[in-house]
């Protein structure tokens, strides 16, 4: 069964570095997510993405966040300058369809750990 | 505002035990959907069940059923004959039917089944 795949699996960062976390969603879907699990905590929304456009982001994601598309399989989070409170686990998903009923398949998460 | 709430936060069974993992939503939205997601222990998120709002026929697949009452705002989800690789974190969550994509989570459940 297809499926969505993360990269790296754990990734250990400096406070104030930047990082990228890369996902390669289901090939045939069209719509992709991140959202992000604090330790323990329920998981939140960061941002949807579909043609090559933002189309609805929360409030966590604020100017130090930002996706792309870059090729016709990646699509990644960047974290410009992390944060202690950015430690977290976080999740791309992709969905065939948007705004319907059709479930958004997770990949395995990025563990990210701020130190 | 939507809203999930699991207000189980953990239940214990003995192996071959029914369990009932609750979920409560808010929507204002007329039509909307709900899903279940697994979390085993090695932390990736299984899609589990979707459900339509106009559509509050339940379901049976194999020992997992679920309930979705509109009445009184429910999608509760029944595990019969547990095992201990049910053994997971269970999040119940809702998306509007209207211009998003955003999954709102509750804060899950855990589920340990000892044998």
């Amino acid at each position: 069964e297809p499926e969505v795949t993360q990269t790296p699996s754990h990734q250990v960062t400096q406070m104030g570095q930047e990082v990228i976390l890369r996902c390669v969603p289901i090939s045939n879907h069209l719509y992709f997510y991140w959202y992000r699990q604090i330790l323990g905590q329920k998981v939140e929304f960061l941002v949807s993405f579909y043609n090559n456009e933002i189309s609805e982001k929360s409030e966590i994601f604020d100017d130090q966040f930002s996706v792309e598309r870059p090729d016709g399989s990646n699509f990644t989070l960047k974290i410009r300058s992390t944060k202690l409170e950015d430690s977290a686990m976080y999740f791309c998903a992709s969905s065939e369809r948007g705004y319907s009923n059709q479930p958004q398949h997770f990949g395995d998460g990025t563990r990210l750990s701020i130190l | 505002a939507q809203k999930v709430t699991q207000a189980q936060t953990e239940i214990s069974v003995v192996e071959k035990e029914d369990v009932t993992l609750d979920c409560v939503y808010e929507t204002r939205d007329t039509t909307y959907y709900l899903f279940w997601y697994k979390q085993p222990p090695s932390g990736e998120l299984v899609f589990l069940i979707r459900r339509n709002s106009f559509d509050e026929q339940n379901e049976i697949s194999g020992r997992y059923s679920w309930n979705f009452q509109k009445s009184t705002s429910s999608f509760n989800f029944t595990i019969t004959a547990s095992q201990v690789v049910d053994s997971a974190v269970y999040f119940c969550a809702l998306k509007g039917g209207g211009n998003t994509d955003k999954l709102i989570f509750g804060t899950g459940t855990r589920l340990q089944v000892f044998p």
